[in-house]
């Protein structure tokens, strides 16, 4: 939605890493998401991270956010061809009323 | 296996008519939510339910409407009156986790 903005889409040589970058406006957002979606499916959940920390890392997933400028991103170690799909990032309050962005369209190339 | 299940995967539809979506899920999950994926926006958020026998709008609820008789079921009904009702529509219900969606696979509704 429009509280949440990411571009487009990303191409990324297979092996090279990925950085796939949102802002969000709302400055009461409690929790912060990254879900993908393959194609034809619907979304499945990657990694959350609460509005309080710095940093996840999840195996070969990095969350980081930067809470003063409202910027989160999601770096993919070592992209891999099954990395390829659309990635969305959302935010939500303590409700669960997930807002998401129009989602990221990773293409991995050989 | 426990999941979301959409039904049916496509449908087309003639203008002015009503058609239902069905969305159920055996992960006994209490929250469940409908939201719309168009082209180049982000899910849209049409109706939620929190619990059985109660549910509430979402951002963009006309035309659209939803009951919730039974915990597993949360049909979606895209009436006449929505303008613009082609589109993909996503049913999910939440899981433990914060804003853990769990996704069904997705309908995709045609109007000719």
């Amino acid at each position: 939605g429009e509280d949440v903005e990411q571009s487009l889409f990303l191409s990324v040589r297979e092996g090279d890493s990925s950085v796939i970058n949102c802002t969000y406006t709302d400055s009461s957002s409690t929790y912060l998401y990254w879900y993908k979606q393959e194609p034809g499916a619907g979304l499945q959940l990657l990694t959350y991270i609460f509005s309080n920390m710095d940093m996840k890392q999840d195996q070969r997933l990095t969350v980081l956010l930067n809470k003063k400028d409202k910027h989160l991103s999601l770096r993919i170690a070592d992209t891999q061809t099954g990395d390829s799909a659309i990635y969305f990032c959302a935010e939500s309050g303590n409700d669960y009323k997930l807002s998401f962005g129009a989602g990221t369209t990773v293409t991995v190339r050989a | 296996d426990g999941g979301i299940t959409q039904s049916p995967k496509y449908l087309f539809r003639k203008e002015g008519q009503n058609v239902t979506l069905s969305c159920e899920q055996n992960l006994n999950h209490d929250a469940m939510y409908w939201y719309r994926q168009d082209p180049g926006q982000g899910l849209r958020l049409i109706y939620y339910s929190q619990i059985v026998n109660d549910f509430q709008k979402g951002d963009i609820a006309e035309g659209y409407s939803v009951s919730r008789e039974k915990k597993e079921s949360f049909p979606l009904t895209v009436t006449s009156a929505q303008k613009n009702p082609t589109a993909f529509y996503l049913c999910a219900s939440r899981g433990q986790g914060p804003g853990e969606l769990f996704f069904g696979e997705g309908s995709r509704l045609t109007v000719l």
